[in-house]
């Protein structure tokens, strides 16, 4: 089945500065990619995705990145603030369900 | 419409004991998904609905798990003869399916299950 992995698991920037996470999936016949947002203790939020036909997209300062051919897809943040410390997951779908990474721990310090 | 809806946002129970969980997904969405989390990790996918049927089951769904969506809309989710590795949030989304594109793929705010 399909196997999404994410790195890094932990993420510390200072603010203002960018940051990166990376995914990367197996099965290629993978058409659909959401990252989603998750602050302590409350549900997972999609905040930006991709679809297979499309190598870029952005949304003020998120933006999401797919190479198909490699299989792997990043989410950038820029000029992190704050208020964007958070964990981020990554998801992949496959046919007819959702497979996530473990998440990414992003730490934006003041 | 305010989104999908999970009851109860807490439970404690002992070991052994039977548990219960509701989702109410978006209205005009057709699939409903349960996935389970836990700390540090990204949700894991139990099973899912189209409309009022089961159409996959995770192996990690063992048979104390069953998951039920009767009428299409509402689901529930019971974990029989509870254990200690039960403890999790449980998470439910809903979606809409046409063709092979997934639309509105959005999480309720989950389930803190806690077996003592």
């Amino acid at each position: 089945g399909e196997n999404v992995e994410q790195h890094p698991s932990t993420l510390s920037v200072q603010e203002g500065d960018s940051a990166v996470i990376k995914c990367t999936y197996s099965d290629s016949a993978s058409n659909y990619f959401p990252w989603y947002k998750q602050e302590l203790g409350k549900r997972p939020q999609l905040i930006i995705d991709i679809r297979s036909n499309v190598g870029e997209k952005k949304d003020q300062r998120i933006a999401v990145t797919l190479n198909k051919t490699a299989k792997h897809f990043s989410l950038h943040i820029t000029e992190t603030q704050p208020e964007d410390s958070a964990v981020y997951f990554c998801a992949a779908k496959v046919t007819n369900d959702m497979r996530f990474g473990a998440g990414t721990r992003l730490t934006v310090k003041p | 419409d305010t989104g999908v809806s999970q009851d109860p946002r807490h439970k404690i129970t002992k070991r052994g004991q039977n548990v219960t969980f509701r989702c109410d997904p978006i209205s005009e969405h057709n699939r409903l998904y349960w996935y389970r989390q836990t700390l540090g990790q990204g949700p894991e996918f139990l099973t899912y609905f189209q409309n009022e049927a089961q159409l996959e089951k995770s192996r990690l769904l063992s048979d104390r798990f069953s998951a039920e969506r009767p009428k299409g809309s509402f689901s529930t989710l019971e974990i029989q003869r509870t254990e200690q590795g039960d403890s999790a949030m449980y998470l439910c989304a809903s979606s809409s399916m046409f063709g092979d594109r997934l639309y509105g793929y959005t999480f309720g705010s989950g389930t803190r299950l806690t077996v003592v």
